[in-house]
């Protein structure tokens, strides 16, 4: 079966910083990978995702992840972090024919000092 | 349309009552995926339907628990003598998906969030 850690339950950057979010996953096959950020409250918004070619893959608000399958690491970056993009990030693995069934990592808690 | 909808937003509920919640997917998206997150943890996949058929349901998803999806359109999440134990954010996502064509990612709604007390 598939599993994502997290490794970082909270980060706390100054505005103007940058970012990276780790993601490490587990899974037998080539995988479907996704950050998802969550409002206090609300639901999951698609960052990014990766499901083949190029292993930098650009996402909205600024995000990168890149894939790394000799690491089995899909981290998300962004090289200057503004206060909105204070929330909880989640790093997801898919697997088989569905996109939607996904593993999720126990999220990341971002904090942005201004 | 403008994405997944899920009602009620909040439900607080004494212990042994029954609740219902009703997710309606993105009107052209065939699948639908139940979530239930607890505070501090990520989503946790509990069942999905492709269409009106109830593909995979997670251990999660105690007997108390029934899904449906009666014309493929919206779904709805029973969970009866309700538990402490099921107070969480309930997620509802969507995505379109065919055997031999493209798949979409999964769109979430915003939730229900059920108190048990």
């Amino acid at each position: 079966a598939q599993s994502v850690t997290q490794p970082d339950i909270h980060i706390t950057v100054s505005e103007g910083a940058s970012l990276e979010l780790r993601c490490n996953y587990s899974y037998g096959a080539t995988p479907y990978l996704f950050w998802y950020v969550q409002s206090p409250g609300q639901g999951l918004q698609l960052l990014l995702k990766y499901f083949s070619g190029d292993t930098l893959v650009q996402g909205i608000k600024g995000f990168e992840a890149e894939f790394k399958r000799s690491q089995s690491s899909f981290n998300l970056r962004k090289p200057s972090v503004h206060w909105s993009d204070a929330a909880e990030y989640f790093c997801a693995v898919g697997a088989g024919a569905s996109y939607g069934k996904l593993t999720f990592g126990q999220g990341t808690i971002l904090t942005v000092h201004p | 349309d403008t994405g997944v909808s899920q009602d009620p937003r909040h439900k607080i509920t004494k212990r042994g009552q029954n609740v219902t919640f009703r997710c309606d997917p993105i009107s052209e998206h065939n699948r639908l995926y139940w979530y239930r997150q607890t505070l501090g943890q990520g989503p946790e996949f509990l069942t999905y339907f492709q269409n009106e058929a109830q593909l995979e349901k997670s251990r999660l998803l105690s007997d108390r628990f029934s899904a449906e999806r009666p014309k493929g359109s919206f779904s709805t999440l029973e969970i009866q003598r309700t538990e402490q134990g099921d107070s969480a954010m309930y997620l509802c996502a969507s995505s379109l998906g065919h055997r031999d064509t493209m798949n979409t990612e999964a769109f979430f709604g915003q939730g229900t969030r059920l108190t048990v007390v």
